[in-house]
């Protein structure tokens, strides 16, 4: 398993402004995955974020909107520019360290845009 | 696009009833996960199963896989208010390409009423 940190655990932001979610995991993992959650709802990916190489954007997110950095192994950031009210939700932060896909999320950024 | 049809959306039950959530698929997971959310967190691996037909159990779950591997379910027995949660079943598809990503299904809203 991986334990995995997220700053700032909630914020509210005003619209056209931009907001950058951190994502810390206490070991090395190639693979990284940002996810997009409102309450009581399923997830929704954002992103591949693996180290060393660029994002990789599922449809309907573009990197101009949510650009990702990946510097190293165990750190990753989710910058949610320019914000409208639509983009209030849950951001979380994955890691897949191991065999079968399984994967550890952080405790998620609760984001309020007004 | 590999779906997982998650069911039933909602569950309220009372303490000491027994459910069971439906995850089904037309496609061939190489594995699949069961996670549980409870508010302000992020999600919680419970379990994988990895071969078709396989059970396992933890404490008073009871996680099946399909012979086909295309669908899962999650028996609870003598639920308890401890149980109240979101739960989620994720896939990964097998003979894919897109390694470490995950097809996550709607999410079930379990309440367990004293």
């Amino acid at each position: 398993s991986a334990v995995i940190s997220q700053k700032p655990s909630r914020d509210i932001c005003q619209r056209g402004t931009s907001l950058t979610i951190q994502c810390q995991v206490d070991s090395q993992v190639t693979m990284m995955f940002w996810y997009r959650q409102q309450p009581g709802q399923s997830l929704t990916l954002i992103a591949t974020a693996n180290q060393g190489s660029e994002a990789t954007y599922e449809s309907g997110f573009v990197i101009d909107k949510f650009p990702i950095s990946r510097p190293n192994l165990t750190f990753s950031t989710l910058t949610v520019s320019n914000m409208s009210p639509e983009d209030s939700s849950i951001y979380l932060c994955s890691v897949a360290p191991g065999w079968y896909n399984e994967q550890f999320f952080g405790p998620g950024t609760r984001l309020t845009v007004l | 696009t590999q779906l997982l049809e998650q069911s039933p959306q909602f569950l309220s039950i009372q303490e000491g009833e027994n459910l069971t959530v439906y995850c089904n698929s037309s496609s061939v997971f190489s594995s699949l996960q069961w996670y549980r959310q409870e508010p302000g967190e992020g999600p919680v691996l419970l379990v994988t199963v990895v071969t078709g037909g396989e059970v396992k159990k933890l404490k008073r779950l009871t996680f099946q896989f399909g012979d086909a591997r295309k669908d899962s379910s999650l028996h609870i027995t003598a639920a308890q208010t401890g149980d109240t949660g979101l739960y989620l079943c994720a896939g990964a598809p097998a003979g894919g390409t897109s390694y470490g990503k995950l097809t996550f299904g709607q999410g079930t809203i379990l309440t367990v009423h004293p």
